[in-house]
């Protein structure tokens, strides 16, 4: 059961596009279409931006999208705003039927 | 509107035990698989424990196996999260999460409990 690996952090500037990736194996991001994203705002609880790789749940923003290659999936956020400022933390379901989280991507707004 | 409002957390020394609370509403708490994640102070998320909608399917995370139990009460709409022989690395605070369609993400979230273990 080890973490998910995702970069320490990210930036951009607001307007601008950005990616971060999640690198699982074969048992994990690469084995199903079960990966999900989540935004974490200092002192809050998660809340759910992508889920089952690129579905978005109700109420989040089209700017919002995710993707997966092999065994790496991808969250892409286009048209950065302030309030995008967060982390973000990919998870996926395992063979295991565990689920495994990513260690966390903090992103900077410029 | 779906609700969940975690309690029971606090200070606990080293061996102790604790048993967490999750009191859900605004969705039809039996149809649905139930999660605990932990988040150590300045850490990342950890997924701890799921549940089947009927309780007879309970998984772990390795680090807490033996040492944690889940479990719910369909009547009461309510998660628990007993844990036992507690240790400084279980400090946390711990979320108690619905766990959504297929099964392979959370929904919803609660505003999570703080679990500290200290001498």
């Amino acid at each position: 059961q080890s973490a998910l690996t995702q970069p320490a952090s990210v930036s951009g500037s607001p307007g601008q596009s950005i990616t971060i990736s999640c690198t699982g194996t074969s048992s994990d991001v690469g084995g199903y279409n079960y990966v999900s994203w989540y935004q974490q705002h200092p002192g809050k609880a998660p809340k759910l931006m992508i889920y089952e790789v690129s579905n978005r749940p109700s109420g989040v923003p089209d700017r919002f999208s995710g993707s997966k290659s092999g065994n790496t999936a991808s969250l892409t956020i286009s048209g950065l705003q302030a309030e995008d400022e967060a982390d973000y933390y990919c998870s996926s379901y395992t063979s295991s039927s565990t689920v495994v989280f990513g260690g966390g991507t903090k992103l900077t707004v410029l | 509107e779906v609700q969940l409002v975690e309690s029971g957390g606090g200070l606990v020394q080293p061996g102790g035990s604790l048993r967490l609370s999750c009191a859900a509403s605004g969705f039809t708490f039996s149809s649905y698989w139930m999660s605990w994640v932990r988040q150590a102070p300045g850490k990342g998320l950890e997924w701890v424990a799921n549940i089947k909608q009927d309780g007879s399917e309970k998984y772990y995370v390795d680090s807490v196996k033996g040492r944690f139990t889940i479990s719910r009460d369909n009547a009461k709409n309510s998660l628990y999260l007993q844990m036992n022989s507690l240790r400084a690395e279980d400090t946390a605070v711990y979320y108690c999460a619905r766990v959504g369609g297929s099964g392979s993400y959370f929904d919803y979230w609660g505003q999570g409990t703080l679990v500290t273990v200290s001498s």
